[in-house]
């Protein structure tokens, strides 16, 4: 059964650190992983896609990679800003089972200005 | 992109009522919808995949007559929260498959409150 893990449950750094987020996932049999986004109370925005063909995906200050055969993929955000503050979740998409995206616990990111 | 979209936003209700939640996709055919629902401080749980034309598939511990799924059409799926309380207050999401794309787009999500 797919498990996703990501740590650290939460983080807190100052303006203009540069950040690494990791999610770990047990079973390397998938589709995709994707990185998502989320404020208090509010719903999930996208980040950042990777298929399981690919190593990494950027997006202006975020880069995400991916390491299959590991089970790991990083998030990286570049210069964090106080706007960055929000939870980050890892969801992956397992290529077997119906396709259903299992989600990690998420990371509360606080950047303090 | 491709847009999914959610309603209502918000809803508060009182114990004992049922509440309606849509998800359409707006711009693309959507197979197949997956309803998911979190609790706070908490990630993600699936609860069933929708599928149009036949009977939603349930997550285990889910009961299927609480939550009534309905996928009628290709661009929309229903969620009714029967008889609702307080304990089913949370937050719930819905995503959507374009037919042959293996990419899920989500909703903005409902938050529901149950008096």
């Amino acid at each position: 059964k797919q498990e996703v893990t990501q740590i650290p449950a939460a983080l807190s750094v100052p303006e203009g650190e540069n950040l690494v987020l990791n999610c770990s996932f047990t079973d390397s049999a998938i589709y995709n992983l994707q990185w998502f986004r989320q404020d208090p109370g509010k719903g999930l925005t996208s980040l950042l896609l990777i298929q399981s063909s690919q190593r990494e995906q950027t997006s202006g200050r975020l880069n995400a990679s991916l390491d299959k055969s590991s089970g790991r993929s990083t998030l990286y955000i570049a210069a964090s800003q106080p706007g960055d503050s929000a939870t980050y979740l890892c969801a992956v998409r397992p290529n077997t089972g119906g396709f259903k995206t299992i989600f990690g616990a998420g990371t509360r990111l606080f950047v303090k200005a | 992109g491709a847009v999914v979209s959610q309603h209502p936003s918000w809803v508060i209700c009182k114990s004992g009522t049922s509440v309606k939640i849509e998800c359409r996709s707006l711009d693309f055919q959507a197979t197949t919808m997956f309803w998911y629902r979190q609790f706070p401080k908490q990630s993600l749980m699936l609860m069933a995949t929708s599928n149009e034309g036949s009977k939603a598939t349930y997550e285990q511990g889910v009961e299927k007559d609480k939550f009534l799924i309905n996928h009628a059409s290709l661009t929309l799926s229903t969620l009714t929260v029967t008889s609702a309380h307080p304990e089913d207050s949370s937050f719930y999401i819905c995503s959507a498959d374009p037919s042959g794309v293996n990419i899920q787009y989500f909703g903005a999500g409902t938050r529901l409150s149950v008096l």
